[in-house]
């Protein structure tokens, strides 16, 4: 198995407030992509990132803010969660662009 | 725009009893083809990739073939323990944003 981790790996929260969502590789990919699965959608990319301190949008980015300061990290932020973002989150992670991509246990989120 | 469809959405077999599931395409240019499997509150797992039409991948009791518009997994004599939802997803196609379109799925349930 890949090594992927994500935290928390559940989350309720409170329309408005913020949200950081954490994923975590042991395998020093370059690439890093954030997901959401919702029921009767496909799983849609939010953002990505080609490397330190380099991201780019995804199909579904508005509301979201990634970072990623360190090679193995890369953090997904709710500037001010709405009930449209609950959510499973997934982290995925690739050698490079177009290379299998490798996916996390994933982050339920919950915004009531 | 990238397109990918799953059929059947849900099926439902006997231990034992093959079947296909589908995976239709459409792209502006193939590159790769992917099969994951999903199991309830798991991240995606990764299966194959299929790169050229013709190419085939087997693993235990699935098989993946790759046509220039399509994909099929097939499942031999199946057993419970492959029951799950099985995605398969396609590279972005166009410039820009770098990332998976993901078909809905197909879920499968393995009866004893």
């Amino acid at each position: 198995d890949a090594g992927i981790t994500q935290s928390p790996r559940h989350k309720v929260t409170e329309t408005g407030t913020p949200v950081t969502l954490r994923c975590h590789q042991t395998e020093n990919h370059r690439y890093m992509y954030w997901y959401r699965q919702d029921p009767g959608h496909g799983l849609r990319l939010i953002h990505y990132s080609y490397g330190v301190k380099d991201t780019d949008k995804g199909e579904v980015s508005d509301g979201y803010s990634v970072s990623r300061s360190k090679t193995e990290d890369f953090l997904l932020t709710l500037e001010s969660a709405t009930s449209s973002q609950t959510s499973v989150y997934f982290c995925a992670i690739s050698e490079s662009p177009g290379n299998t991509q490798y996916f996390g246990p994933g982050t339920r989120l919950t915004v009531l | 725009e990238d397109q990918v469809t799953q059929s059947p959405e849900a099926l439902r077999l006997q231990e034992g009893e093959s079947s296909s599931l589908n995976c239709s395409y459409t792209v502006s240019g193939l590159r790769g083809l992917f099969w994951y499997r999903q199991d309830p509150g798991k991240g995606p797992e990764f299966l194959f990739t299929l790169y050229s039409a013709g190419e085939e991948k087997e693993k235990e009791r699935l098989k993946a073939t790759l046509t220039k518009k399509e994909s099929f997994l097939h499942i031999t004599a199946p057993k419970p323990e492959d029951s799950a939802t099985y995605l398969c997803a396609v590279p972005y196609s166009g410039g820009g944003a770098d990332g998976l379109t993901f078909g809905k799925g197909t879920h499968l349930i393995i009866q004893p």
